[in-house]
Protein backbone atom coordinates (compact mmCIF):
# COMPACT_ATOMS: atom_id res chain seq x y z
CA UNK A 1 0.00 0.00 0.00
CA UNK A 2 1.08 3.59 -0.67
CA UNK A 3 2.07 5.93 2.02
CA UNK A 4 3.43 9.30 2.83
CA UNK A 5 5.77 10.31 5.24
CA UNK A 6 6.16 14.00 6.33
CA UNK A 7 8.89 14.10 8.87
CA UNK A 8 8.69 17.91 10.14
CA UNK A 9 5.14 18.40 12.42
CA UNK A 10 6.07 21.89 12.46
CA UNK A 11 8.50 24.42 11.34
CA UNK A 12 8.97 27.93 12.05
CA UNK A 13 10.98 30.27 9.52
CA UNK A 14 11.54 33.93 9.65
CA UNK A 15 9.76 35.92 7.18
CA UNK A 16 12.27 36.31 3.72
CA UNK A 17 14.23 32.88 5.21
CA UNK A 18 14.20 30.48 2.51
CA UNK A 19 11.89 27.03 3.50
CA UNK A 20 12.40 23.16 2.42
CA UNK A 21 9.04 20.80 3.55
CA UNK A 22 10.16 17.12 3.17
CA UNK A 23 7.86 14.59 2.01
CA UNK A 24 8.92 10.52 1.50
CA UNK A 25 6.47 8.53 -0.41
CA UNK A 26 6.45 4.59 -0.08
CA UNK A 27 4.86 2.91 -3.56
CA UNK A 28 5.79 0.53 -6.01
CA UNK A 29 5.76 2.10 -9.39
CA UNK A 30 5.79 6.21 -10.22
CA UNK A 31 3.62 7.68 -8.29
CA UNK A 32 1.84 10.70 -9.22
CA UNK A 33 2.78 13.81 -6.55
CA UNK A 34 1.12 16.86 -5.18
CA UNK A 35 1.69 19.19 -2.46
CA UNK A 36 -1.60 21.16 -1.19
CA UNK A 37 -1.88 23.73 1.17
CA UNK A 38 -4.61 24.65 3.95
CA UNK A 39 -5.17 27.78 6.02
CA UNK A 40 -7.47 27.17 9.09
CA UNK A 41 -11.13 26.83 7.89
CA UNK A 42 -10.42 26.37 4.33
CA UNK A 43 -10.21 23.38 2.23
CA UNK A 44 -6.90 21.96 0.40
CA UNK A 45 -5.40 24.18 -2.58
CA UNK A 46 -3.33 22.96 -4.94
CA UNK A 47 0.33 24.23 -4.90
CA UNK A 48 2.38 21.54 -7.89
CA UNK A 49 2.47 18.70 -9.07
CA UNK A 50 4.40 15.83 -10.58
CA UNK A 51 3.18 13.39 -12.96
CA UNK A 52 5.97 12.78 -14.84
CA UNK A 53 8.64 14.46 -16.97
CA UNK A 54 10.73 17.43 -15.84
CA UNK A 55 11.54 16.44 -12.27
CA UNK A 56 11.77 19.86 -11.17
CA UNK A 57 8.32 21.35 -10.88
CA UNK A 58 7.18 25.08 -10.60
CA UNK A 59 4.17 25.72 -8.76
CA UNK A 60 1.78 28.84 -7.17
CA UNK A 61 2.63 31.46 -5.11
CA UNK A 62 6.40 30.77 -6.18
CA UNK A 63 7.23 27.45 -4.35
CA UNK A 64 8.86 24.43 -6.26
CA UNK A 65 9.44 20.91 -5.67
CA UNK A 66 11.62 18.26 -6.55
CA UNK A 67 11.28 14.28 -7.48
CA UNK A 68 13.81 12.10 -6.03
CA UNK A 69 13.38 8.82 -7.23
CA UNK A 70 16.20 7.57 -5.84
CA UNK A 71 15.21 8.80 -2.82
CA UNK A 72 11.81 8.48 -3.00
CA UNK A 73 11.56 12.46 -2.28
CA UNK A 74 9.55 14.95 -3.29
CA UNK A 75 10.68 17.82 -1.00
CA UNK A 76 8.44 20.96 -1.49
CA UNK A 77 10.93 24.73 -1.36
CA UNK A 78 10.31 28.56 -1.36
CA UNK A 79 13.24 31.12 -1.42
CA UNK A 80 11.69 33.69 0.35
CA UNK A 81 8.90 33.03 2.84
CA UNK A 82 6.20 35.53 3.02
CA UNK A 83 3.79 35.72 6.47
CA UNK A 84 0.94 34.93 4.29
CA UNK A 85 2.68 31.56 3.97
CA UNK A 86 1.99 30.86 7.12
CA UNK A 87 -0.24 27.27 6.87
CA UNK A 88 -0.99 23.81 6.66
CA UNK A 89 1.01 21.73 4.02
CA UNK A 90 0.00 18.33 2.22
CA UNK A 91 2.11 15.87 0.76
CA UNK A 92 -0.01 13.07 -1.19
CA UNK A 93 0.25 10.22 -3.64
CA UNK A 94 -1.65 8.64 -5.91
CA UNK A 95 -1.09 5.79 -8.15
CA UNK A 96 0.02 6.75 -11.94
CA UNK A 97 -1.37 5.17 -15.32
CA UNK A 98 -5.14 4.09 -15.53
CA UNK A 99 -5.86 4.66 -11.58
CA UNK A 100 -8.46 7.06 -10.87
CA UNK A 101 -6.69 8.93 -8.46
CA UNK A 102 -7.60 8.40 -4.77
CA UNK A 103 -5.13 10.47 -2.43
CA UNK A 104 -3.25 9.52 0.30
CA UNK A 105 -1.12 12.26 2.72
CA UNK A 106 0.98 12.36 4.77
CA UNK A 107 -0.19 13.63 8.00
CA UNK A 108 0.98 17.40 7.31
CA UNK A 109 3.00 19.94 8.06
CA UNK A 110 2.24 23.67 10.27
CA UNK A 111 4.63 26.38 9.05
CA UNK A 112 4.81 29.26 11.39
CA UNK A 113 5.82 32.63 10.27
CA UNK A 114 8.24 34.93 12.53
CA UNK A 115 8.35 38.74 11.35
CA UNK B 1 -15.84 30.03 -11.67
CA UNK B 2 -17.70 28.51 -8.82
CA UNK B 3 -15.73 26.29 -6.99
CA UNK B 4 -16.63 23.14 -4.92
CA UNK B 5 -19.64 24.07 -2.81
CA UNK B 6 -20.09 22.63 0.22
CA UNK B 7 -22.93 22.50 2.67
CA UNK B 8 -23.71 23.15 6.08
CA UNK B 9 -20.15 24.48 6.46
CA UNK B 10 -20.80 23.60 10.33
CA UNK B 11 -23.03 21.24 11.30
CA UNK B 12 -23.34 20.50 15.66
CA UNK B 13 -25.92 17.43 16.63
CA UNK B 14 -26.46 14.92 19.32
CA UNK B 15 -25.14 11.42 19.15
CA UNK B 16 -27.36 8.82 17.27
CA UNK B 17 -28.71 11.51 14.96
CA UNK B 18 -28.39 10.70 11.33
CA UNK B 19 -26.49 13.62 9.15
CA UNK B 20 -26.40 14.25 5.29
CA UNK B 21 -23.67 16.23 4.56
CA UNK B 22 -23.37 18.04 0.61
CA UNK B 23 -21.61 18.58 -1.95
CA UNK B 24 -21.70 20.40 -5.34
CA UNK B 25 -18.92 19.63 -7.44
CA UNK B 26 -17.48 21.77 -9.99
CA UNK B 27 -19.40 21.86 -13.27
CA UNK B 28 -18.50 19.51 -15.73
CA UNK B 29 -16.26 17.42 -13.32
CA UNK B 30 -17.13 13.68 -13.56
CA UNK B 31 -14.69 12.40 -10.55
CA UNK B 32 -16.06 13.41 -6.79
CA UNK B 33 -13.80 12.43 -3.82
CA UNK B 34 -14.79 12.72 -0.20
CA UNK B 35 -12.30 12.36 2.43
CA UNK B 36 -12.31 12.98 5.81
CA UNK B 37 -9.83 14.98 8.00
CA UNK B 38 -9.46 14.10 11.99
CA UNK B 39 -7.21 15.05 14.85
CA UNK B 40 -6.10 11.59 15.10
CA UNK B 41 -6.29 10.03 11.97
CA UNK B 42 -5.38 12.71 9.52
CA UNK B 43 -6.92 12.78 6.10
CA UNK B 44 -8.33 10.24 5.05
CA UNK B 45 -9.95 8.58 1.92
CA UNK B 46 -13.69 7.53 2.02
CA UNK B 47 -15.61 7.37 -1.46
CA UNK B 48 -14.81 7.84 -5.14
CA UNK B 49 -17.65 8.34 -7.64
CA UNK B 50 -17.23 8.53 -11.36
CA UNK B 51 -19.95 9.83 -12.47
CA UNK B 52 -23.27 8.27 -10.53
CA UNK B 53 -21.56 5.05 -9.77
CA UNK B 54 -19.06 4.16 -6.85
CA UNK B 55 -16.32 2.12 -7.89
CA UNK B 56 -14.56 2.56 -4.66
CA UNK B 57 -16.15 2.64 -1.14
CA UNK B 58 -13.46 1.16 0.77
CA UNK B 59 -12.98 3.69 3.02
CA UNK B 60 -16.21 4.31 4.46
CA UNK B 61 -15.45 3.28 8.41
CA UNK B 62 -18.71 1.57 8.50
CA UNK B 63 -22.36 0.76 7.15
CA UNK B 64 -23.60 3.95 8.63
CA UNK B 65 -22.02 5.87 6.34
CA UNK B 66 -23.21 5.69 2.88
CA UNK B 67 -22.90 7.94 -0.30
CA UNK B 68 -24.94 8.73 -3.38
CA UNK B 69 -24.48 10.84 -6.39
CA UNK B 70 -27.18 11.93 -9.16
CA UNK B 71 -26.89 13.47 -12.47
CA UNK B 72 -23.35 12.84 -12.43
CA UNK B 73 -23.16 15.94 -10.16
CA UNK B 74 -24.54 16.86 -6.60
CA UNK B 75 -23.54 14.24 -3.79
CA UNK B 76 -25.04 13.34 -0.35
CA UNK B 77 -22.99 11.61 2.42
CA UNK B 78 -24.77 10.55 5.15
CA UNK B 79 -24.03 9.04 8.22
CA UNK B 80 -26.20 7.55 10.29
CA UNK B 81 -26.67 7.22 13.94
CA UNK B 82 -23.92 9.63 14.90
CA UNK B 83 -21.06 8.46 17.15
CA UNK B 84 -18.94 10.74 18.49
CA UNK B 85 -15.80 9.56 16.81
CA UNK B 86 -17.85 10.55 13.86
CA UNK B 87 -16.75 14.40 14.67
CA UNK B 88 -14.21 15.29 12.43
CA UNK B 89 -13.89 17.75 8.75
CA UNK B 90 -15.45 15.97 5.82
CA UNK B 91 -14.15 17.26 2.24
CA UNK B 92 -14.86 16.76 -1.03
CA UNK B 93 -13.41 17.22 -3.72
CA UNK B 94 -13.79 16.65 -7.74
CA UNK B 95 -11.76 16.58 -10.94
CA UNK B 96 -12.78 16.47 -14.77
CA UNK B 97 -11.71 13.56 -14.81
CA UNK B 98 -10.12 10.85 -12.28
CA UNK B 99 -6.62 10.53 -11.49
CA UNK B 100 -6.34 14.43 -12.41
CA UNK B 101 -5.62 16.92 -9.51
CA UNK B 102 -8.40 17.48 -7.43
CA UNK B 103 -9.99 20.82 -6.17
CA UNK B 104 -11.51 20.63 -2.68
CA UNK B 105 -14.86 22.47 -1.22
CA UNK B 106 -13.86 24.16 2.34
CA UNK B 107 -15.76 21.41 4.24
CA UNK B 108 -18.40 20.63 6.71
CA UNK B 109 -17.64 20.47 10.11
CA UNK B 110 -19.28 18.03 12.43
CA UNK B 111 -19.18 17.79 15.90
CA UNK B 112 -21.34 15.05 17.82
CA UNK B 113 -22.42 16.14 21.18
Amino acid sequence: AQSVTQPDIHITVSEGASLELRCNYSYGATPYLFWYVQSPGQGLQLLLKYFSGDTLVQGIKGFEAEFKRSQSSFNLRKPSVHWSDAAEYFCAVTAGGTSYGKLTFGQGTILTVHP
Amino acid sequence: GAGVSQSPSNKVTEKGKDVELRCDPISGHTALYWYRQSLGQGLEFLIYFQGNSAPDKSGLPSDRFSAERTGGSVSTLTIQRTQQEDSAVYLCASSPYSNQPQHFGDGTRLSIL
